[in-house]
Order: C-alpha cells, then structure tokens, then sequence
C-alpha cells in the first residue's frame, strides 16, 4: 500500500496570511508514460463531507478560488492557500490513485489564529 | 446536478452485517465511464477507501476489508450498495458513497452527505 503522510496535523493562519500543506507518499505517485501525478486534495468543512479541490496534483476543480493551489511531483506534494479566508477553515486531506488500494493522508486542520 | 445520498441503520450490533444504499439523482450508474464508490470515517480519524464498482465491471476492494465486504448495483433504481459483515466497534464510521468521474483508479467527486453508523450492543 501507498503511505500518504501529511504535515502538519494541525495549523493556525491569520486572515489573509498564507498556508501551505505537505503530502508526501512512500512511493511515486507519476506515471511516466503520461506524466501525470495521481494526486487529490480535498477540503472537508465542519459537519460536511470532503470537496475535491485539485485533481492530478495541481489542476483546480471548477469553481475553487485560485487562491488555492498545488504542487509538487512524484513523492513530495504540496497544497497552499495564499490568502487565507474565514470560509478556508477546514481539515484538507490527500489521496493517491496511481495504485490500490486508494490511500489518503490523516489529513491537515486549518483553523485561523 | 449529481446527488448521492447514503441511507441505511445508523446502529448495528457487533458480529452482525451492515447494510448501506447509495441514491444517484441527477445522473445515471450506467454513464461510462463512471466508477461507484464507498468510503469511511471513524470519528476523528481519516479516510478509508472501502470498495468501487463500474456498471459493467468488476468490483474493488480494498484488501484491509476485502473477505467481509460486498458492493453491489441496482441500475433499475440507480442505486448501489454495501453490506459489511462480521463488524466490530472498530466499524464505528461515518460512511460516504461517492462517485470516481472518469475510469478507475480515480479520485471521488462528488461525495454524498455521509451517514453515521455505530457498532455497539
């Protein structure tokens, strides 16, 4: 199985300031034969079930505000919200699905300071 | 638009099976290439994938669950499900069905609003 460990489990943010989330797996998640990073953020707000946020490690869902974004490659993923917002509170959580069974980080709680 | 909702006990006693239904309204199981899912929550902790299954296809399972667990389709109510055997106190979770847009593996979008199931006597 695919290990998905996040960092940290928890972070306070000021409005406005920036959060970044890491996600690293045991194992490369790029397929090199599309170089495609099989990848998935989401956000799962108090009381709600998870919203994907971004698909293969960096491209929004329609309708997420640009403010959030992802990158990085193979093993090493990060999730960033440059300005944070009161709405942004939330645990953010990670998936892989290069291979199964589909695993997911412990996820992130992003609360405001 | 696509909605899932999950229906089933909200109590199941240890030893017994759990059973669970997914409702798709807004869209149909038999849209190619669409995958059928089922994931879990225990309280506090993370997700855990549990099964998937295309309309014309195989199921999958996740290994950690697989001897106990079965995910089905009725395609004439649009509907899929799971039964969950044996369960303990450790099946305490809240349940989600959710839809893998295009092939498998995939990630889930959209999610149902989850269902709470508890283990206990």
């Amino acid at each position: 199985d695919i290990v998905m460990t996040q960092s940290p489990d928890s972070l306070a943010v000021s409005l406005g300031e920036r959060a970044t989330i890491s996600c690293k797996s045991s194992q490369s998640v790029l397929y090199s034969s599309n170089n495609k990073n099989y990848l998935a953020w989401y956000q799962q707000r108090p009381g709600q079930p998870p919203k994907l946020l971004i698909s293969w490690a960096s491209i929004r869902e329609s309708g997420v505000p640009d403010r959030f974004s992802g990158s990085g490659s193979a093993t090493d993923f990060t999730l960033t919200i440059s300005s944070l917002q009161a709405e942004d509170v939330a645990v953010y959580s990670c998936q892989q699905y290069f291979s199964l069974p589909l695993t997911f980080g412990g996820g992130t709680k992003v609360e405001i300071k | 638009q696509l909605q899932l909702q999950e229906s089933g006990p909200g109590l199941v006693k240890p030893s017994e099976t759990l059973s669970l239904t997914c409702a798709v309204s807004g869209g149909s199981l038999t849209n190619s290439p669409y995958h059928w899912g089922w994931l879990r929550q225990p309280p506090g902790k993370g997700l855990e994938w549990i099964a998937s299954l295309h309309f014309s296809g195989r199921p999958y399972y996740n290994p950690s669950l697989n001897s106990r667990v079965t995910i089905s389709m009725d395609t004439s109510q649009n509907r899929f499900s799971l039964r969950l055997s044996s369960v303990t106190a450790a099946d305490t979770a809240i349940y989600y069905c959710a839809r893998l847009p295009m092939g498998f593996p995939n990630c889930f979008d959209p999610w149902g609003q989850g269902t709470l199931v508890t283990v206990s006597s």
